[in-house]
């Protein structure tokens, strides 16, 4: 079992860009969850997908979407990157069904220039 | 003011010491994670709590939550610098919803 997956695993972008991070979750999953952490910080969610659509939402603005495909792997997509979206960027999953277990990814590291 | 407060904000022990990280929620929880973390990586999953007066350990880490569900505690025992990381605790207001984390507490164990 690979557990839950991300890549890449470090980004660099410039102000005004637009970057995509991706996750595979855990096999038998069928949710997944993004998280925002800033430096020293504890996570903050971001949104949660389960059957292709955004099911909760935190309170973050418009320029972060995702999407969710069949095989349940899921994109985040920030777009206008500003210096404050320099983060490290969660991906957990879980399943709707079994539990609320929730497990998380290695990882995206975001740096905004 | 913050929903979860974890406390303290940092912690420096000797090895072999035992030590103890509270988790504070101002609403009754649904379920409490505690989650460790190696600086920049991912969080590990350590346990979940869900039941008022709940206990369980894994190795030489017990985490408790209260009678009343608002309050957790991770004690560690005879420490080692293995234990070094960052903590965290996660609350889940009403099941299968995004967790709402604390600020962490940053151990360090010294030789």
């Amino acid at each position: 079992d690979a557990g839950v997956t991300q890549s890449p695993t470090h980004l660099i972008k410039t102000r005004g860009q637009q970057v995509t991070l991706r996750c595979s979750p855990k096999s038998g999953h069928d949710t997944v969850s993004w998280y925002q952490q800033a430096l020293g910080q504890g996570p903050q969610f971001i949104f949660q997908y389960y059957e292709e659509e955004e099911r909760q939402r935190g309170n973050f603005p418009d320029r972060f979407s995702g999407h969710q495909f069949p095989n349940y792997s899921s994109e985040l997509n920030v777009n206008a990157l500003l210096l404050g979206d320099s983060a490290l960027y969660l991906c957990a999953s879980s399943s709707i069904n079994s539990g609320i277990e929730q497990f998380f990814g290695p990882g995206t590291r975001l740096t905004v220039l | 003011s913050q929903e979860l407060e974890q406390s303290p904000q940092s912690l420096i022990v000797q090895e072999g010491k035992n030590l103890t990280i509270n988790c504070t929620s101002s609403k009754t929880l649904y379920g409490l994670y505690w989650y460790k973390q190696k600086y920049g990586e991912g969080l590990i999953f350590l346990m979940m709590l869900q039941k008022g007066g709940e206990e369980k350990s894994h190795e030489k880490i017990t985490a408790k939550l209260d009678e009343k569900k608002q309050q957790s505690s991770l004690h560690i025992t005879a420490s080692q610098p293995s234990h070094a990381g960052i903590y965290l605790c996660g609350a889940d207001y009403s099941g299968n919803t995004p967790l709402v984390f604390g600020k962490g507490t940053r151990l360090s164990v010294i030789a």
